[in-house]
């Protein structure tokens, strides 16, 4: 069983400042994936970064970057240089075993991005 | 290519009506996922199928929902005698063969309001 935990309901920050969005996992899984969605207005689930549990460099994905902290079961969100379209909710998301596309999903964190 | 095609993204069903939901997978995708997302909440899962297979329907309703994805055609998300409680967006996801790609892709949702 997985659980994904995000304990911040909402985030803002100013354009072009930096934030950090958290979240913790819990899993039985020896092999798994961790993900960051994104759900702008639109409703549209927008994949932003991924990460595999078994590569501990943080992966990246331009102004996004991730803190992988297996021990701990942490995957934090980080964005730089915000911008006002950043402005969405965030979900953190984990998939293990064999069923990459079975997604357990956080509560999510709504972030506005201010000019 | 196109995306993940989902219609009707709006439906509106009195109570006690029936609700079916369409996916249309990414072409080359033969796994289909659908999740329900509840106002203010995350997406959870509810069922996992491949063509002609329902592989995992541990997050369905045992009553009234049920879902196909059948040799030919778009999957679907059968709701009957729907209540009050089944408004919701619901979400369906595709991926390609397993083990090949760990990103499940999103279509935009069909929005089922109960009235």
């Amino acid at each position: 069983a997985q659980t994904v935990t995000q304990s911040q309901p909402e985030m803002s920050v100013q354009e072009a400042e930096t934030v950090t969005l958290s979240c913790t996992y819990d899993t039985s899984e020896n092999n798994y994936y961790l993900f960051w969605y994104k759900q702008p207005p639109s409703r549209q689930m927008i994949l932003v970064i991924r990460q595999e549990a078994y590569k501990q460099q943080n992966a990246t994905e331009n102004r996004f970057s991730v803190n992988f902290q297996k021990a701990a079961k942490s995957f934090s969100l980080k964005i730089s240089d915000s911008q006002l379209g950043d402005t969405a909710m965030y979900f953190c998301a984990s998939a293990g075993g064999t069923s990459y596309g079975k997604l357990t999903f956080g509560q999510g964190t709504i972030l506005t991005v201010h000019p | 290519n196109a995306g993940v095609m989902q219609n009707p993204r709006h439906l509106v069903r009195r109570r006690g009506q029936e609700a079916r939901l369409r996916c249309s997978p990414m072409k080359g995708h033969s796994h289909v996922y659908w999740y329900r997302q509840l106002p203010e909440e995350g997406l959870k899962f509810m069922v996992y199928l491949q063509k002609e297979n329902i592989i995992d329907e541990s997050g369905m309703p045992k009553e009234r929902f049920s879902a196909e994805f059948p040799k030919e055609g778009p999957s679907i998300l059968r709701i009957q005698q729907v209540v009050r409680g089944d408004s919701a967006a619901y979400f369906c996801a595709s991926s390609p063969i397993q083990g090949q790609n760990t990103e499940a892709f999103f279509g935009q949702g069909t929005r089922l309001t109960v009235v």
